[in-house]
């Protein structure tokens, strides 16, 4: 069964640096999103991405983060200088279209840890 | 707005018994779709069900059916002849394109314990 893929499944880094996730949609999907899970709270939505350009974005998604899909495969979310506070899980998810019940599938997620 | 809401932030239920999980949500619009997604200790999110708010009939997979009230905005997730696999976070969430967005909304999450 197609799934989404994300890479790396954990990392740790410095506070102040960049860091990059990366995530392989499902194929054939359109819609892409990252989410994030602050450890023991509930999942937030970050961004939305179709056609080429971000359709929505939370306040969360301020300007040190960005979303690229460079080439049509992968999905990647930056964050240009990580604050502790970016220590969560961030989960990439994809969409068909409503023609699937609007369903979004998410992969297992990336541990991201800023000391 | 929408909101979703779980007034249950622990379950539990016997191996074999029957466990329901309550899910309330919160939107003017018509077009709107459900989900539940179930969260193991590897905390993949895993989709378990979900249901398209047009179709009056209860969405059923397998030991997990729903019950969907729309006059009361209720969604709530039962979970049959429970294994000790269930184990895990359950997380109701909606999504609403009638309001032009179509990000998941999340609730707090119910913990279930399944005991042998």
């Amino acid at each position: 069964e197609p799934e989404v893929t994300q890479t790396p499944s954990h990392q740790v880094t410095q506070m102040g640096q960049e860091v990059i996730l990366r995530c392989v949609p499902i194929s054939n999907h359109l819609y892409f999103y990252w989410y994030r899970q602050i450890l023991g709270q509930k999942v937030e939505f970050l961004v939305s991405f179709y056609n080429n350009e971000i359709s929505e974005k939370s306040e969360i998604f301020d300007d040190q983060f960005s979303v690229e899909r460079p080439d049509g495969s992968n999905f990647t979310l930056k964050i240009r200088s990580t604050k502790l506070e970016d220590s969560a899980m961030y989960f990439c998810a994809s969409r068909l279209d409503s023609s699937s019940g609007n369903t979004i599938y998410f992969g297992e997620g990336s541990w991201l840890t800023v000391v | 707005a929408q909101t979703v809401t779980q007034s249950q932030p622990e379950m539990s239920v016997q191996e074999a018994e029957t466990v329901t999980l309550s899910c309330t949500y919160d939107t003017s619009e018509s077009d709107y779709y459900l989900f539940w997604y179930k969260q193991p200790p590897s905390r993949q999110m895993i989709l378990v069900i979900r249901q398209e708010a047009y179709k009056q009939q209860n969405a059923t997979e397998n030991r997990f059916s729903v019950n969907f009230q729309k006059a009361a905005k209720s969604f709530s997730l039962k979970i049959s002849d429970s294994q000790l696999g269930d184990a895990a976070m359950y997380f109701c969430a909606a999504i609403n394109p009638g309001l032009g967005t179509d990000k998941l909304i999340f609730g707090t999450g119910t913990r279930l314990q399944v005991f042998p």
